[in-house]
């Protein structure tokens, strides 16, 4: 079946620091590729989606790639602020087109 | 202004009792689907519904009865309530069953069974 990785389950950074957050999917199809963020007490809200069309998507600053070859999908921002402070989860939508599948998550937390 | 509500926010629960989980969403949507997240496990899909129509359902037990009374409500009934029921459970739309939209999702109910 579908999975998804997230290997990194807290990341600590300092303002204006790069964001790197891996995340590897296993899938029989060309899935569509989501990264959601979930700020404390609230539900998941989408940040950016990407198909096999596009390949990129960018959004408030965060940019991933659709990597096929490694079956890659990791969310990048070149400089976070203490407010992006949450946890982001990377997932992917079945080939029904409906069913999404989440990574574990990983917990960002900016200092001031 | 939420676009989809769930309540209540917070609930607890004993081990055995009943209990409905409500939600509703004003997006126009076709769609709705019951997530939960605990805290050993990812956000994990439980059921889809498309026009009032159950078209997944993921859950392999059957205390977890979804219950689609308009267009726009997929309330979640889960019976003989345990422990490990205890969760956050979120409720989730888009616009239609397919097509690989990203489903926007409400602030969830968080459960505790006692």
């Amino acid at each position: 079946g579908d999975s998804v990785t997230q290997k990194q389950g807290q990341v600590t950074l300092s303002e204006d620091d790069f964001l790197f957050i891996n995340c590897t999917y296993s899938t029989t199809t060309y899935p569509t590729l989501l990264w959601y963020v979930q700020y404390l007490g609230q539900g998941p809200q989408l940040l950016l989606k990407v198909t096999t069309a596009n390949n990129k998507g960018i959004s408030r600053g965060f940019e991933a790639t659709y990597d096929k070859g490694t079956t890659s999908f990791h969310l990048q921002k070149a400089s976070v602020q203490e407010s992006d402070s949450a946890v982001y989860f990377c997932a992917l939508v079945n080939n029904m087109g409906y069913k999404l599948t989440f990574g574990t998550g990983t917990s960002l937390l900016v200092d001031p | 202004d939420p676009k989809i509500i769930q309540k209540p926010k917070y609930l607890v629960a004993v081990t055995g009792s009943e209990k409905i989980l409500i939600c509703e969403q004003y997006l126009g949507h076709n769609a709705m689907y019951w997530y939960r997240q605990s805290a050993k496990k990812p956000l994990e899909f439980m059921f889809s519904y498309s026009y009032q129509k159950l078209m997944d359902n993921q859950t392999a037990s059957s205390r977890f009865q979804p219950q689609s009374s308009k267009k726009n409500h997929l309330d979640l009934q889960i019976t003989a309530l345990k422990p490990d029921d205890s969760a956050t459970y979120f409720c989730a739309s888009s616009q239609d069953g397919n097509n690989n939209q990203a489903p926007l999702f409400g602030e969830g109910t968080r459960l505790s069974v006692l």
